[in-house]
């Protein structure tokens, strides 16, 4: 079975502290990603990396940054929270060798509250 | 333009009937892939189905079938038989052969499953 995990399912945090979220995948997948999940909005893509020390900018990376050291280790930095990241974020990742049919599979999530 | 769109914010089924989740998708790669993901209020995305654009038969998995119908751009979820465990959020998502392993999800519809 995959397993991905997160390090926290709720934080709390205040305006323009650095935040981390971590995510751990085990089994070997090359791919991971960074989601936020707003009502009404559904999954957006903050950032994905396809190799340990590269990324690539998803569809909202604004406020964002992240770090892949391992390869099963990714990343995702707030370096100044604001109160509109106040979201749930979910952590995927992928076996990045079957194209198209690549399935993602997901943590639990985070959910972060900024005050 | 939205890629993934889900018309249907919630829906209700009889404990025990099939059930229809709508989806319609936009894209004018000629390949591309099609999932089902279902989140209950735990958080965790759960991979459900996946359907290509070139596979000549509707995909089925246990309880779960997808109704692919590729002239009219649309990948519904069927559900038969629906149990109590089914109540949760069911979200549609697509990748493209050029989207570099992405996926692109709809907003979402809330299935409540009735007694």
């Amino acid at each position: 079975d995959v397993k991905v995990t997160q390090s926290s399912r709720y934080l709390v945090k205040r305006t323009g502290e650095k935040v981390f979220l971590e995510c751990v995948q085990d089994m070997d997948h090359e791919n991971m990603f960074w989601y936020r999940q707003d009502p009404g909005l559904g999954l957006r893509l903050i950032y994905f990396s396809y190799d340990v020390k590269m990324k690539e900018k998803g569809d909202i990376p604004e406020g964002y940054s992240v770090s892949r050291e391992k390869k099963e280790r990714f990343s995702l930095i707030l370096e100044s929270a604001s109160t509109n990241q106040t979201s749930m974020y979910l952590c995927a990742s992928s076996f990045g060798t079957s194209g198209m049919k690549d399935t993602q599979y997901f943590g639990p999530g985070t959910r972060l509250t900024v005050l | 333009a939205q890629k993934i769109t889900q018309t249907q914010p919630g829906m209700f089924v009889q404990e025990k009937e099939a059930v229809t989740l709508d989806c319609t998708y936009d894209t004018s790669d000629p390949s591309y892939g099609l999932f089902w993901y279902k989140q209950p209020s735990s958080g965790e995305m759960i991979f459900l189905i996946y359907q290509g654009s070139y596979d000549q038969q509707n995909a089925t998995e246990g309880r779960y079938s997808l109704n692919f119908q590729k002239a009219r751009k649309s990948a519904n979820l069927v559900i038969s038989a629906s149990q109590l465990g089914d109540s949760a959020m069911y979200f549609c998502a697509m990748s493209e052969i050029t989207g570099a392993n992405n996926l692109f999800f709809g907003t979402g519809t809330r299935l409540t499953v009735i007694p």
